[in-house]
């Protein structure tokens, strides 16, 4: 199986300022039709998880350009460029290559 | 507007059986695969089951094989998840989702593909005495 590992696992941020989480799959996620099997997603508190990030590094619709995805392979990047209140929440990075595992979440707040 | 409205969540027994049912609105029902995901109080976010578009391929989990059967109404708009044989691990709200994909690929080792586009609001499901 499939582990995915997130890090850090919690994430405290200044509104305004950059964010980074980091996500990291024990297998490559580059599949033999040259895409690459990898998503974000963000639950917000009480909410159902949305999908922010397809493959890699395309927003899904609707999603603000702050967000932005990254990464190759094994490792992979989700950089929020201003964080803004409304960002807070669970975030969760997702494969697809063989079933569909999820990250532990990381958990961001807003200082 | 897509939508996803879960229903059939509750208290039962362990050992006892329950039956969720997503009624899908917005979109075309027939022409994506769907999926259950479930997420335990407190806890991350678990793959539980897979159906495709039409011909009705399903796959599960591990921890729901035997157990769970995954099954849609397309002449309803509808998923519906079977539980059977439910444990004190089973308790979590369970999530409908519509995955990009009309039909999963299966390998040798596991099915996959796609990604879930849109969930619904989820519904609780308790295994307690």
């Amino acid at each position: 199986d499939i582990v995915m590992t997130q890090t850090p696992l919690s994430l405290s941020v200044t509104p305004g300022q950059p964010a980074s989480i980091s996500c990291k799959s024990s297998q490559s996620l580059l599949h033999s039709d040259g895409k690459t099997y990898l998503y974000w997603y963000l639950q917000k508190p009480g909410q159902s998880p949305q999908l922010l990030i397809y493959e890699v590094s395309n927003r899904f619709s609707g999603v603000p350009d702050r967000f932005s995805g990254s990464g190759s392979g094994t490792d992979f990047t989700l950089k929020i460029s201003r964080v803004e209140a409304e960002d807070v929440g669970v975030y969760y990075c997702m494969q697809s290559i063989q079933s569909w595992t999820f990250g532990q979440g990381t958990k961001v707040e807003i200082k | 507007e897509v939508q996803l409205l879960e229903s059939g969540g509750g208290v039962v027994q362990p050992g006892g059986s329950l039956r969720l049912s997503c009624a899908a609105s917005g979109f075309s029902f027939t022409s994506y695969a769907m999926s259950w995901v479930r997420q335990a109080p407190g806890k991350g976010l678990e793959w539980v089951s897979v159906i495709s578009s039409s011909d009705g391929s399903t796959y599960y989990a591990d921890s729901v094989k035997g157990r769970f059967t995954i099954s849609r109404d397309n002449s309803k708009n509808t998923l519906y998840l079977r539980m059977n044989s439910l444990r004190a691990e089973d308790t979590a709200i369970y999530y409908c989702a519509r995955l990009s994909i009309a039909v999963f690929y299966c390998s040798s080792s596991s099915c996959y593909g796609g990604y879930f586009q849109h969930w619904g609001q989820g519904t609780l499901v308790t295994v307690s005495s």
